[in-house]
């Protein structure tokens, strides 16, 4: 079945960037998202990459595809303690748009 | 704000309870889903409801039953629950046959079953 997979924990300095990594196993995928939590609330979508693209930009986000490898990445650059949260990577299964599989979320501490 | 509410935010019941969870989408959009979120294990999808059609995960319990009456409402009726499905309930809505499907999510019921 699907799987995707992240570390659990991130530690950086406020203005360094960051980046968090997730492997997943579904080359099938079209869609793959990051999703960011804060404590005691839902998920927030942050950007997303379609398949056929390597790179994303978007303001201090940049999302990295290798889909040889399977491996996304998202670069958050000039990090603040406003970003501590836990960062969720999501895969569609394969072209099925409304099912997605989450990793078990990246906690990023940024420290002052 | 993402124009997803749930109600009610935190929610404790008996194992021998009934209770509904409520979720109300505000975007238009014409899908919607409950996600079960535990401590230790990644965010599981529990239902789809998507253009009327109702799609569900096969290992999700019998005594959680959810209830689409229109596309902007969304319910999960739970009755005689366990201790382990004490968890974070979200919900969340997206439009689809859109470019990309990007799903919205509200901010979540914390449930504890006694």
């Amino acid at each position: 079945g699907e799987d995707v997979e992240q570390s659990l924990f991130l530690s950086v300095r406020e203005g360094d960037s960051s980046v968090i990594n997730c492997t997943y196993t579904d080359s099938s995928s079209t869609y793959l998202y990051w999703y960011k939590q804060e404590p005691g609330a839902g998920l927030q979508l942050l950007t997303y990459i379609f398949s056929n693209m390597d790179m994303k930009q978007d303001q201090r986000l940049t999302v990295l595809l290798n889909k040889k490898d399977k491996h996304l990445s998202l670069r958050i650059a000039d990090t603040q303690t406003g970003d501590s949260a836990i960062y969720f990577c999501a895969v569609t299964k394969g072209n099925a748009g409304n099912m997605l599989t989450f990793g078990g979320g990246t906690r990023l501490m940024v420290k002052p | 704000e993402t124009g997803v509410t749930q109600t009610p935010r935190h929610l404790v019941m008996g194992m021998t309870n009934k209770k509904s969870l409520k979720c109300e989408q505000h975007l238009g959009h014409n899908a919607m889903y409950w996600y079960k979120q535990s401590a230790k294990k990644p965010l599981e999808l529990m239902f789809v409801y998507s253009l009327e059609e109702r799609v569900e995960n096969n290992s999700v319990p019998s005594r959680f039953s959810p209830e689409c009456p229109n596309s902007s409402h969304l319910f999960l009726h739970l009755h005689t629950l366990q201790p382990e499905d004490s968890a974070l309930y979200l919900c969340a809505s997206s439009q689809g046959g859109g470019s990309s499907y990007e799903q919205y999510f509200g901010p979540g019921t914390r449930l504890t079953v006694t």
